[in-house]
């Protein structure tokens, strides 16, 4: 079993919709937890960046992280064609520690 | 102004040969990352520099070997190419070892036939 688990997608929404993407884990010792966007032939980029349990909000984007749960999401309020991209969900068990990946969810926004 | 260059962008070579991905960052950070990406975009840690000094060194075949002449430079040797190091290598890097955000590279796409 993966560390972090990520549903590859792909998910394909119409513009306008709220994007809801999602990550489970294993160990409970994770403690910092972020996501990545990564468009077509480009390397990842840091979207959200979240301590603990809790949400943070940037602009279209909502992180939320449920350490109970063991269970993180990614949500994207009215979505944009230029919100196509995979969406890696990241986490680490110590600042600065190894981050752990999952495997990406490939996210299509259609006009 | 690029933050974070990898060089080549594309790798197509034989099986058994031996090959090199530079990785520079101009954005003074301390710490610089190899990562593969395998065809399903799993992304992989595979080593981490801190001040030029190994500091992550996964379980990755002793074929690989990075080189850091100095902090904004990582490089990657990759002796006698297998069919399955057919991946993308991203190259990042962090402004201290203990600080998340990590500005990737474009990625050097390697194919080994």
């Amino acid at each position: 079993q993966k560390e972090v688990e990520q549903d590859p997608g792909p998910l394909s929404v119409p513009e306008g919709a709220i994007v809801s993407l999602n990550c489970t884990y294993s160990n409970s010792a994770f403690q910092y937890f972020m996501w990545y966007r990564q468009y077509s032939r480009k390397g990842p980029e840091l979207l959200m960046y979240t301590y603990s349990s809790g949400n943070k909000e940037d602009g279209r984007f909502t992180a939320q992280v449920d350490k109970s749960s063991k269970y993180i999401s990614l949500f994207i309020r009215d979505s944009q064609p230029s919100d196509s991209a995979t969406y890696l969900c990241a986490m680490s068990r110590v600042e600065g520690g190894k981050l752990i990946f999952g495997q990406g969810t490939e996210l299509s926004v259609k006009p | 102004d690029t933050a974070v260059s990898q060089t080549p962008k594309y790798l197509v070579t034989q099986m058994g040969n031996d090959k090199s991905i530079k990785c520079e960052q101009n954005l003074g950070h301390d710490t610089m990352y190899w990562y593969k990406q395998d065809s399903k975009k799993f992304l992989k840690i595979m080593f981490s520099y801190n001040n030029k000094e190994l500091i992550i060194n996964e379980t990755v075949p002793n074929r690989f070997s990075p080189k850091s002449p100095d902090k904004a430079h990582l490089n990657l040797h990759i002796n006698s190419l297998e069919l399955g190091d057919s991946a993308v290598y991203f190259c990042a890097s962090s402004q201290q070892a203990g600080v998340e955000t990590q500005y990737f590279g474009p990625g050097t796409r390697l194919l080994v036939l």
